[in-house]
């Protein structure tokens, strides 16, 4: 399964990681991505990360906007925020693509249950 | 990249009826790398259909997807009173992955 870390409500400005932590399977072998979902809104791709050697990939409107990390010494990935804006208020749920390895075959077979982000003032 | 489009918006059907939702691509997919997903309000998406036309672990029959190209389709069969949900599409033949923006299925 994959447990996310809980709610957050942040200013804008501040900064944020929220984490997503795998078990019950070799984590560092499956990528792992994050998907977007505004109020209201459908799912968005924002990037994806190989536990095993760190290769990261993003969507191009999200590089610079966010980092995604993982340690897999801890079975974690966390997708961080320098400077919040009250646009990232969304959902945000961490996902694993089902085929180990390398592959560049990026579907997702298990889902975190999200995490709640709200950026107000 | 691939923009996916789906539809139609809103599925206004009765339970025991067959529901058709379409997903179209802006270009091909390649190798129908074409998944389906399941989402009821306040909970995650889940896998229906990868591949285009092959069901995930545990989903029932009554779900099918066909396919290719630019043109894919999910039907389910009769509509059982827990279908009742948001549907999207999502290719991964083309990065970045995209989705369709859903097709919400609903009890008429």
């Amino acid at each position: 399964q994959l447990v996310q870390s809980g709610a957050e409500v942040k200013k804008p400005g501040e900064s944020l990681k929220i984490s997503c932590k795998g078990s019950g399977y070799i984590f560092s072998n499956y990528w792992i991505a994050w998907v977007r979902q505004m109020p209201g809104e459908g799912l968005e791709w924002m990037g994806i990360i190989y536990p095993g050697d760190s290769d990261t990939r993003y969507r191009p409107s999200f590089q610079g906007q966010v980092t995604i990390s993982a340690d897999k010494s801890i079975s974690t990935a966390y997708l961080q925020w320098s400077s919040l804006r009250a646009s990232d208020t969304a959902m945000y749920y961490c996902a694993r693509v089902p085929i180990p390895g390398g592959t560049l075959q990026w579907y997702f077979d298990l889902w975190g249950r999200g995490t709640l982000v709200t950026v107000s003032s | 990249e691939i923009v996916l489009t789906q539809s139609p918006g809103t599925l206004s059907l009765s339970p025991g009826e067959r529901a058709t939702l379409s997903c179209r691509a802006s270009q091909s997919v390649s190798s129908r790398y074409l998944v389906w997903y399941q989402q009821k309000p306040g909970q995650a998406p889940r896998l229906l259909i990868y591949g285009a036309s092959s069901r995930a672990t545990g989903i029932p029959d009554r779900f099918s997807g066909s396919g290719s190209g630019t043109d894919f389709t999910l039907t389910i069969s009769r509509l059982e009173p827990e279908d009742f949900a948001v549907y999207y599409c999502q290719q991964y033949g083309n990065s970045p992955p995209t989705f369709g923006q859903g097709t919400k299925v609903e009890i008429k």
